[in-house]
């Protein structure tokens, strides 16, 4: 069974620039999640997408948004790049509708660098 | 905001030892509490999980103990090995005004000496 894929590993961008990350969830698994990870910060909750709608939201500026679409195949933008936006960006899918369900499958991650 | 707190930053535990990771949370959704292990480089990977309704789960060297009274949670990782050493996060099904979000530790970078 496949794992939560993640494009791109890597990217450097430079600040003003947007950027899109795309997440394929593990077959079957209907809920995608977006973290942020970065060393001081940890994992920093971005959004959770269920059915192409958005969830739940975190404290992150509009800059940040994401879609999902109806193969549960997720996109997060980032726009106006800032510096302070170099992070690892996680991907993570659940089942969403069973007990347990907010168990968490993660991709490897996409590391942004903004120079 | 909802956090869930978690000790220590860091630790360091000899071979054969025992390492203890602690974490308090909030008000919660009845869902699992799981622990993840991650490697530099690598996203989280499940390691153990356990229901709130169970005071303690055991998988190998790993173990989680729940006190659901005092919202705290453990995780003890018997005979620690040098394979061990990676950073560990706790999380909890924090609820929120739409459904349930896991929210993170801020983790605790172990390391295991010879």
């Amino acid at each position: 069974k496949a794992g939560v894929t993640q494009t791109p590993r890597y990217l450097i961008k430079t600040r003003g620039q947007q950027v899109t990350l795309s997440c394929s969830p593990i077959s079957g698994h209907r809920s995608v999640s977006w973290y942020q990870q970065t060393p001081g910060q940890g994992l920093q909750f971005l959004f959770e997408y269920f059915s192409e709608t958005q969830r739940n939201k975190g404290n992150f500026p509009g800059r940040f948004s994401g879609r999902q679409f109806s193969n549960s195949r997720s996109e997060m933008n980032v726009s106006t790049l800032e510096l302070g936006d170099s992070a690892l960006y996680l991907c993570a899918s659940s089942l969403a509708w069973a007990r347990g369900a907010n168990v968490l499958t993660f991709g490897a991650g996409s590391r942004l660098t903004v120079l | 905001q909802q956090q869930v707190k978690q000790s220590p930053q860091s630790l360091i535990v000899q071979k054969g030892g025992i390492s203890i990771i602690n974490c308090a949370y909030e008000n919660t959704a009845f869902d699992y509490f799981p622990w993840y292990q991650q490697f530099p480089g690598k996203g989280p990977a499940l390691l153990i999980a356990i229901r709130p309704d169970v005071s303690e789960k055991k998988e190998g060297r790993f173990t989680i103990s729940f006190n659901k009274s005092a919202k705290q949670f453990s995780l003890h990782i018997m005979d620690s090995q040098p394979g061990d050493s990676a950073t560990y996060f706790c999380a909890a099904p924090l609820l929120t005004v739409t459904a349930s979000k896991l929210t993170f530790g801020t983790g605790t970078r172990l390391q295991v000496t010879l």
